[in-house]
């Protein structure tokens, strides 16, 4: 399996632009998780699907982030406008419901965001 | 609100000390307390403690839980260079529909110095 894809790998982009984030789950993956990581606030989540629907996104920062999940293997974090604060790197995770505690979630390698 | 707090944020230490990470968490629907090590790329997974007061090791690094008091420390001893990360705790959650989620602290910076 090739695991969680993210990309672009590396993003620098100028201030005011949008930015589009892209995410494919491991095959089979009913959850997906965007995550965003800061030198100031670690690694905070986002917004999470189950089943292509959000479930919960109230770690959204603001309005100016959305996420969508069209379907079961790809989903997008989008930020319009972009601004300096954004810069960080975001995570995309998947998992699969088990019986009992061994749930897995699956890191992607991150996309690196740079906002000039 | 969910929170988990890691200490000390940084610390640097010799090769060959023997460092303990601390982790606390406030939580509902608690499932697992996990622990994780970033170096440039993703986290990458070390152990899953599910049940206070088992010892969970692998090679220089043991971890334990106390579900009683809320909390988790990550032992290493013998460090070496190559341990220079940063040392990331997780409480996973329990979500409606039977899914878990993660909630991270902010981690703890080590690094390793000869």
């Amino acid at each position: 399996d090739a695991g969680v894809i993210q990309s672009p790998r590396h993003e620098v982009t100028e201030m005011g632009q949008e930015v589009t984030l892209r995410c494919k789950p491991i095959s089979g993956h009913d959850y997906l998780f965007w995550y965003r990581q800061t030198m100031m606030r670690g690694l905070e989540l986002l917004i999470y699907f189950n089943n292509n629907v959000p479930i919960d996104d109230s770690g959204m920062p603001e309005d100016r982030f959305s996420a969508k999940m069209p379907n079961a293997s790809f989903s997008t974090l989008k930020i319009q406008p972009s601004e300096p604060r954004d810069s960080a790197v975001y995570f995309c995770a998947s998992s699969l419901i088990r019986s009992g505690s061994g749930n897995t979630i699956y890191f992607g390698e991150g996309s690196w965001l740079t906002v000039v | 609100e969910d929170k988990v707090v890691q200490s000390p944020l940084s610390l640097v230490v010799h090769e060959g000390d023997t460092v303990t990470l601390n982790c606390s968490y406030e939580v509902t629907n608690f499932r697992s307390l996990l622990w994780y090590k970033q170096e440039k790329k993703a986290p990458t997974f070390l152990f899953m403690l599910t049940s206070s007061g088992i010892e969970k090791k692998s090679g220089r690094l043991s971890s334990i839980l106390d579900k009683k008091e809320l909390f988790s420390i990550l032992n290493i001893t013998a460090t070496q260079t190559g341990d220079s990360a940063i040392y990331l705790c997780a409480a996973n959650l329990i979500l409606t529909g039977g899914g878990n989620k993660l909630t991270f602290g902010t981690g703890t910076q080590l690094k390793v110095e000869l």
